[in-house]
Protein backbone atom coordinates (compact mmCIF):
# COMPACT_ATOMS: atom_id res chain seq x y z
CA UNK A 1 0.00 0.00 0.00
CA UNK A 2 1.07 3.69 0.01
CA UNK A 3 2.84 4.95 3.02
CA UNK A 4 5.39 7.84 3.62
CA UNK A 5 8.83 7.48 6.12
CA UNK A 6 10.45 10.97 7.41
CA UNK A 7 13.27 10.96 9.22
CA UNK A 8 12.50 10.83 13.56
CA UNK A 9 12.97 14.17 15.22
CA UNK A 10 13.57 16.31 17.03
CA UNK A 11 15.97 17.78 14.48
CA UNK A 12 17.84 20.78 16.65
CA UNK A 13 19.71 23.16 14.56
CA UNK A 14 21.61 26.68 15.10
CA UNK A 15 20.53 29.36 13.33
CA UNK A 16 21.33 30.16 9.76
CA UNK A 17 22.39 25.93 9.55
CA UNK A 18 21.52 23.95 6.64
CA UNK A 19 18.06 21.92 6.73
CA UNK A 20 17.84 18.27 5.25
CA UNK A 21 14.26 16.86 6.63
CA UNK A 22 14.60 13.25 4.76
CA UNK A 23 11.08 11.76 3.42
CA UNK A 24 10.72 8.27 1.06
CA UNK A 25 7.68 7.05 0.03
CA UNK A 26 5.94 3.53 -1.36
CA UNK A 27 2.96 4.30 -3.54
CA UNK A 28 1.76 2.55 -6.60
CA UNK A 29 1.63 4.75 -10.18
CA UNK A 30 2.61 8.76 -9.85
CA UNK A 31 1.56 10.37 -6.77
CA UNK A 32 1.76 14.15 -6.00
CA UNK A 33 4.14 15.02 -3.14
CA UNK A 34 3.61 17.52 -0.22
CA UNK A 35 5.40 19.21 2.49
CA UNK A 36 3.33 20.63 5.62
CA UNK A 37 4.30 22.53 8.49
CA UNK A 38 2.22 22.75 11.40
CA UNK A 39 3.48 26.17 14.10
CA UNK A 40 2.51 25.30 17.31
CA UNK A 41 -1.32 25.27 18.36
CA UNK A 42 -2.18 25.84 14.76
CA UNK A 43 -3.31 23.39 12.10
CA UNK A 44 -1.19 22.52 9.02
CA UNK A 45 -0.07 24.75 6.21
CA UNK A 46 0.93 23.36 2.86
CA UNK A 47 4.48 24.55 2.06
CA UNK A 48 5.36 23.25 -1.19
CA UNK A 49 4.53 20.57 -3.53
CA UNK A 50 5.19 18.51 -6.80
CA UNK A 51 2.96 16.61 -8.92
CA UNK A 52 5.48 14.88 -11.33
CA UNK A 53 8.94 13.32 -11.49
CA UNK A 54 11.83 15.83 -11.47
CA UNK A 55 9.29 18.17 -10.06
CA UNK A 56 10.82 21.09 -7.53
CA UNK A 57 8.44 22.18 -5.04
CA UNK A 58 9.96 25.84 -3.53
CA UNK A 59 8.35 28.12 -1.20
CA UNK A 60 9.82 30.67 2.04
CA UNK A 61 13.78 29.06 0.88
CA UNK A 62 12.64 25.50 1.47
CA UNK A 63 12.52 23.09 -1.73
CA UNK A 64 12.13 19.51 -2.32
CA UNK A 65 12.94 17.83 -5.75
CA UNK A 66 10.57 14.78 -6.78
CA UNK A 67 12.84 12.11 -7.09
CA UNK A 68 11.30 8.62 -8.85
CA UNK A 69 14.21 6.73 -9.29
CA UNK A 70 14.70 7.03 -5.29
CA UNK A 71 11.24 7.53 -4.15
CA UNK A 72 11.66 10.35 -2.06
CA UNK A 73 10.98 14.33 -1.74
CA UNK A 74 13.76 15.44 0.93
CA UNK A 75 13.12 18.63 2.28
CA UNK A 76 16.02 21.17 2.50
CA UNK A 77 16.59 24.96 3.17
CA UNK A 78 19.52 27.07 2.98
CA UNK A 79 20.02 29.00 5.95
CA UNK A 80 17.00 28.30 8.79
CA UNK A 81 15.71 30.91 10.69
CA UNK A 82 14.31 30.62 14.86
CA UNK A 83 11.07 31.25 13.16
CA UNK A 84 11.05 28.08 11.13
CA UNK A 85 10.60 26.08 14.51
CA UNK A 86 7.64 23.96 13.62
CA UNK A 87 6.56 20.52 12.70
CA UNK A 88 6.92 19.21 9.06
CA UNK A 89 4.62 16.41 7.27
CA UNK A 90 5.73 15.07 4.35
CA UNK A 91 2.45 13.48 2.61
CA UNK A 92 1.67 11.99 -1.07
CA UNK A 93 -1.65 11.83 -2.46
CA UNK A 94 -2.00 9.37 -5.26
CA UNK A 95 -3.79 10.83 -8.30
CA UNK A 96 -7.56 10.06 -8.74
CA UNK A 97 -7.79 8.63 -4.81
CA UNK A 98 -9.24 11.12 -2.32
CA UNK A 99 -7.38 10.53 0.71
CA UNK A 100 -3.86 12.10 1.81
CA UNK A 101 -0.81 9.75 3.34
CA UNK A 102 0.98 11.70 5.92
CA UNK A 103 4.27 10.81 7.29
CA UNK A 104 4.94 10.90 11.25
CA UNK A 105 6.16 14.76 10.89
CA UNK A 106 9.40 15.65 12.21
CA UNK A 107 9.83 18.00 14.52
CA UNK A 108 12.56 21.01 14.09
CA UNK A 109 14.20 23.53 16.90
CA UNK A 110 16.10 26.26 15.37
CA UNK A 111 18.29 27.80 18.05
CA UNK A 112 19.27 31.39 18.35
CA UNK B 1 -11.01 32.86 -1.63
CA UNK B 2 -10.98 29.91 0.59
CA UNK B 3 -11.78 29.68 4.00
CA UNK B 4 -12.43 26.99 6.40
CA UNK B 5 -13.28 27.49 10.11
CA UNK B 6 -13.52 25.13 13.57
CA UNK B 7 -15.73 25.62 16.21
CA UNK B 8 -14.81 25.54 19.38
CA UNK B 9 -11.41 26.15 19.58
CA UNK B 10 -11.18 24.38 23.31
CA UNK B 11 -12.99 22.24 24.82
CA UNK B 12 -12.66 20.46 28.11
CA UNK B 13 -15.43 18.12 28.70
CA UNK B 14 -16.15 15.51 31.47
CA UNK B 15 -15.96 11.77 30.26
CA UNK B 16 -19.66 9.98 29.30
CA UNK B 17 -20.15 13.59 27.90
CA UNK B 18 -21.63 14.26 24.37
CA UNK B 19 -19.68 16.08 21.35
CA UNK B 20 -20.34 18.33 18.92
CA UNK B 21 -17.71 19.93 16.54
CA UNK B 22 -18.72 21.81 13.76
CA UNK B 23 -16.57 22.96 10.32
CA UNK B 24 -17.61 25.11 7.60
CA UNK B 25 -15.86 25.88 4.81
CA UNK B 26 -16.25 28.84 2.45
CA UNK B 27 -15.78 30.19 -1.19
CA UNK B 28 -15.85 26.83 -2.56
CA UNK B 29 -18.26 24.10 -3.74
CA UNK B 30 -18.33 19.95 -3.35
CA UNK B 31 -15.23 20.23 -1.55
CA UNK B 32 -13.94 16.64 -0.31
CA UNK B 33 -13.77 17.12 3.92
CA UNK B 34 -11.90 15.14 6.28
CA UNK B 35 -11.49 15.46 10.08
CA UNK B 36 -8.13 14.03 11.50
CA UNK B 37 -7.04 13.52 15.09
CA UNK B 38 -3.74 14.73 16.87
CA UNK B 39 -2.42 12.89 19.80
CA UNK B 40 0.06 15.28 21.71
CA UNK B 41 3.25 14.97 19.97
CA UNK B 42 1.99 12.82 17.60
CA UNK B 43 0.84 12.56 13.66
CA UNK B 44 -2.31 12.56 12.38
CA UNK B 45 -5.32 9.81 12.38
CA UNK B 46 -7.51 10.54 9.58
CA UNK B 47 -11.07 9.61 11.13
CA UNK B 48 -13.22 10.10 8.63
CA UNK B 49 -13.94 11.76 4.94
CA UNK B 50 -16.74 12.93 2.67
CA UNK B 51 -16.84 13.32 -0.46
CA UNK B 52 -20.36 14.48 -0.96
CA UNK B 53 -23.88 15.95 1.60
CA UNK B 54 -25.06 12.62 3.54
CA UNK B 55 -21.79 10.15 1.99
CA UNK B 56 -19.40 9.51 5.09
CA UNK B 57 -16.41 7.16 4.80
CA UNK B 58 -14.95 5.88 8.48
CA UNK B 59 -11.34 5.39 8.92
CA UNK B 60 -11.01 4.18 12.56
CA UNK B 61 -14.07 2.22 14.45
CA UNK B 62 -14.13 4.11 17.92
CA UNK B 63 -16.75 6.09 19.43
CA UNK B 64 -17.28 8.69 17.16
CA UNK B 65 -19.81 9.74 14.34
CA UNK B 66 -19.27 11.98 11.20
CA UNK B 67 -22.19 13.56 9.48
CA UNK B 68 -22.37 16.41 6.37
CA UNK B 69 -25.69 18.05 6.74
CA UNK B 70 -24.78 20.67 3.94
CA UNK B 71 -22.33 20.76 1.11
CA UNK B 72 -19.93 22.63 3.18
CA UNK B 73 -20.51 21.31 6.83
CA UNK B 74 -19.09 18.48 8.64
CA UNK B 75 -19.73 17.97 11.90
CA UNK B 76 -18.31 15.45 14.19
CA UNK B 77 -19.81 13.71 17.12
CA UNK B 78 -19.37 11.18 19.80
CA UNK B 79 -22.38 10.28 22.54
CA UNK B 80 -20.55 9.82 25.52
CA UNK B 81 -16.76 10.72 25.57
CA UNK B 82 -14.04 8.05 26.73
CA UNK B 83 -10.27 9.89 28.02
CA UNK B 84 -8.97 8.81 24.76
CA UNK B 85 -10.89 11.17 23.06
CA UNK B 86 -8.58 13.91 23.86
CA UNK B 87 -6.44 15.73 21.15
CA UNK B 88 -6.50 18.17 18.71
CA UNK B 89 -8.92 17.95 16.25
CA UNK B 90 -8.62 19.47 12.51
CA UNK B 91 -10.50 19.74 9.41
CA UNK B 92 -9.66 19.94 6.47
CA UNK B 93 -10.97 20.40 2.56
CA UNK B 94 -9.73 19.91 -0.93
CA UNK B 95 -11.20 20.42 -4.33
CA UNK B 96 -13.27 17.76 -6.29
CA UNK B 97 -11.09 18.68 -9.15
CA UNK B 98 -7.79 19.20 -10.39
CA UNK B 99 -4.20 18.23 -10.34
CA UNK B 100 -3.10 18.85 -7.03
CA UNK B 101 -5.05 17.92 -4.68
CA UNK B 102 -3.51 19.37 -1.39
CA UNK B 103 -5.55 19.82 1.59
CA UNK B 104 -6.40 22.84 3.68
CA UNK B 105 -6.53 23.26 6.62
CA UNK B 106 -8.57 24.59 9.87
CA UNK B 107 -7.12 26.07 13.19
CA UNK B 108 -8.34 23.15 14.88
CA UNK B 109 -10.11 22.33 18.10
CA UNK B 110 -8.42 20.90 20.93
CA UNK B 111 -10.10 18.65 23.29
CA UNK B 112 -9.32 17.54 26.99
CA UNK B 113 -11.56 14.69 28.08
CA UNK B 114 -11.57 14.69 32.10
Amino acid sequence: GNSVTQMEGPVTLSEEAFLTINCTYTATGYPSLFWYVQYPGEGLQLLLKATKADDKGSNKGFEATYRKETTSFHLEKGSVQVSDSAVYFCALRRTGGFKTIFGAGTRLFVKA
Amino acid sequence: SQTIHQWPATLVQPVGSPLSLECTVEGTSNPNLYWYRQAAGRGLQLLFYSVGIGQISSEVPQNLSASRPQDRQFILSSKKLLLSDSGFYLCAWSADTGTTYEQYFGPGTRLTVT
